[in-house]
C-alpha cells in the first residue's frame, strides 16, 4: 500500500528566508502525481504545487517550488521569501496515475510558523 | 471554491445518534470523496464516488455510509454516531482538466462534528 510520510511535525522560519518542508512515499507505481496542499487557520485546503511523475522537470508556482527525486521518492516543498501568510499547514499527498480515481493518500502535515 | 458547500458547517451530537453531513457541488464534476481530518493522521479517506449511485470505500470507511442520487449531491451518514468520529470532515472533487493527466482535487470548507 502507498504510504506518505511527513517526518517534520512543526517547522519555524523567518520572515523573508527560505524554508523546506520533507516529504517521503512509498509507491511501486511508475506513473502518479504528487501534490502539496497549504491549509491556514481558516480550515481551507489550498493547493499548492503539483508534480507528475513522468515529468524530470520539478514544478514552481511564484514562490514555492518542489524537489522531486523519484528514485529516492522524496518530493520536498521549498518556499522562498517566506511571507506571515504562509503560516498554515502543510500537507504532502500521492495520487495513483492508473485507474486515476482522484483518491488521495496524506502525509502527517507539517505546522509552519513564519515569524516577523 | 469550486463551487462546494458543506452543511453543516458545524455539529455536536450525542453518542448513538445518526448523523448525515451535506456536500454539494454546483460544477457537474463526477468524482466526489469525503475524508476526515484528526491530528497526527493528515486526511484519510472515508468514501468516494464516481457517478450518480457509484460510491466504493476508503481506507477509513467503518461506521460510514455514503448516497449519491444526484450528481451535485454527496451526503456522509454516520449511522449511529461514535466519540472516535469527532473529526473535521471534508468534501472534495475532483476538477478534470483538458487530459487525463490533468487532475486536481479541491475541496469545501470542512464540517467540524464532535460526539459526546
Amino acid at each position: 500500500a502507498q504510504t506518505v510520510t511527513q517526518s517534520q511535525p512543526e517547522m519555524s522560519v523567518q520572515e523573508a528566508e527560505t524554508v523546506t518542508l520533507s516529504c517521503t512515499y512509498d509507491t511501486s507505481e511508475n506513473n502518479y502525481y504528487l501534490f502539496w496542499y497549504k491549509q491556514p487557520p481558516s480550515r481551507q485546503m489550498i493547493l499548492v504545487i503539483r508534480q507528475e511523475a513522468y515529468k524530470q522537470q520539478n514544478a514552481t508556482e511564484n514562490r514555492f517550488s518542489v524537489n522531486f527525486q523519484k528514485a529516492a521518492k522524496s518530493f520536498s516543498l521549498k518556499i522562498s521569501d517566506s511571507q506571515l501568510g504562509d503560516t498554515a499547514m502543510y500537507f504532502c499527498a500521492f495520487s495513483h496515475g492508473s485507474g486515476n480515481t482522484g483518491k488521495l493518500i496524506f502525509g502527517q502535515g507539517t505546522t509552519l510558523q513564519v515569524k516577523p | 471554491d469550486a463551487g462546494i458547500t458543506q452543511s453543516p458547517r458545524h455539529k455536536v451530537t450525542e453518542t448513538g445518534t445518526p448523523v448525515t453531513l451535506r456536500c454539494h457541488q454546483t460544477e457537474n464534476h463526477r468524482y466526489m470523496y469525503w475524508y476526515r481530518q484528526d491530528p497526527g493522521h493528515g486526511l484519510r479517506l472515508i468514501h468516494y464516488s464516481y457517478g450518480v449511485k457509484d460510491t466504493d470505500k476508503g481506507e477509513v470507511s467503518d461506521g460510514y455510509s455514503v448516497s449519491r442520487s444526484k450528481t451535485e449531491d454527496f451526503l456522509l451518514t454516520l449511522e449511529s454516531a461514535t466519540s472516535s468520529q469527532t473529526s473535521v470532515y471534508f468534501c472534495a472533487i475532483r476538477r478534470q482538466g483538458a487530459g487525463v493527466m490533468n487532475t486536481e482535487a479541491f475541496f469545501g470548507q470542512g464540517t467540524r462534528l464532535t460526539v459526546v
